[in-house]
């Protein structure tokens, strides 16, 4: 299996900062990763696929990048709603597919 | 548009079979080229991809699950399921069903599910 390593494993910042958050393939996966954002107590919902494809109705200030083994979201100016849990997944090939340990974002 | 809601027992005996039904609203099942998912996470830890199916009935499974893990579709019931047998406290977790979507081979899941919490306790 593609095992998925995210850092930091949580974050603290404060509204208005910029954030990112790294996820890391244990083998090339070209451009096969997608972001989820979860909340507690909520299903996870679809940030960015495709590595730095924004999925609709997804505020402009997240933002995917990178393609092979490392990849990154960032956040441009933090909002109080985006204190959550980030998870990447890879889809690479065929199943099973995976996904990172998640990373806590936090208010400072 | 598209909504997914599980359901199913929310207390199951160790060694007996858990099995749960995702009913899909605002859209036939069987429509467009989707595969549909299943998805757990344990209390606090992360997400964990359990198997899928086509509208066919083709299915793959996690080999970590492979030997106890069962998803069917019942297209007219507009619905999916997953059994998973020989259950322990290890299986207790939080299951979301999903829709596998994309285009030219990349693939994502959306939407989710809200989750049901299953509990393996005698």
């Amino acid at each position: 299996d593609i095992q998925m390593t995210q850092s930091p494993s949580s974050l603290s910042a404060s509204v208005g900062d910029r954030v990112t958050i790294t996820c890391r393939a244990s083998q090339s996966i070209s451009s096969y990763l997608n972001w989820y954002q979860q909340k507690p107590g909520k299903a996870p919902k679809l940030l960015i696929y495709a590595a730095s494809s924004l999925q609709s109705e997804v505020p402009s200030r997240f933002s995917g990048s990178g393609s092979g083994t490392d990849f990154t979201l960032t956040i441009n100016s933090l909002q109080p709603e985006d204190f959550a849990t980030y998870y990447c997944q890879q889809s690479y090939n065929t199943p099973p597919y995976t996904f990172g340990q998640g990373t806590k974002l936090e208010i400072k | 548009q598209v909504q997914l809601q599980e359901s199913g027992p929310g207390l199951v005996k160790p060694s007996q079979t858990l099995s749960l039904t995702c009913t899909v609203s605002g859209g036939s099942i069987s429509s467009g080229r989707y595969y549909w998912s299943w998805i757990r996470q344990p209390a606090g830890k992360g997400l964990e991809w359990i198997g899928r199916i086509y509208t066919s009935g083709s299915t793959n499974y996690n080999p970590s699950l492979k030997s106890r893990v069962t998803i069917s579709v019942d297209t007219s019931k507009n619905q999916f399921s997953l059994n998973l047998s020989s259950v322990t406290a290890a299986d207790t977790a939080v299951y979301f069903c999903a829709r596998e979507t994309g285009f030219h081979s990349q693939q994502w899941f959306d939407p989710w599910g809200q989750g049901t919490l299953v509990t393996v306790s005698s």
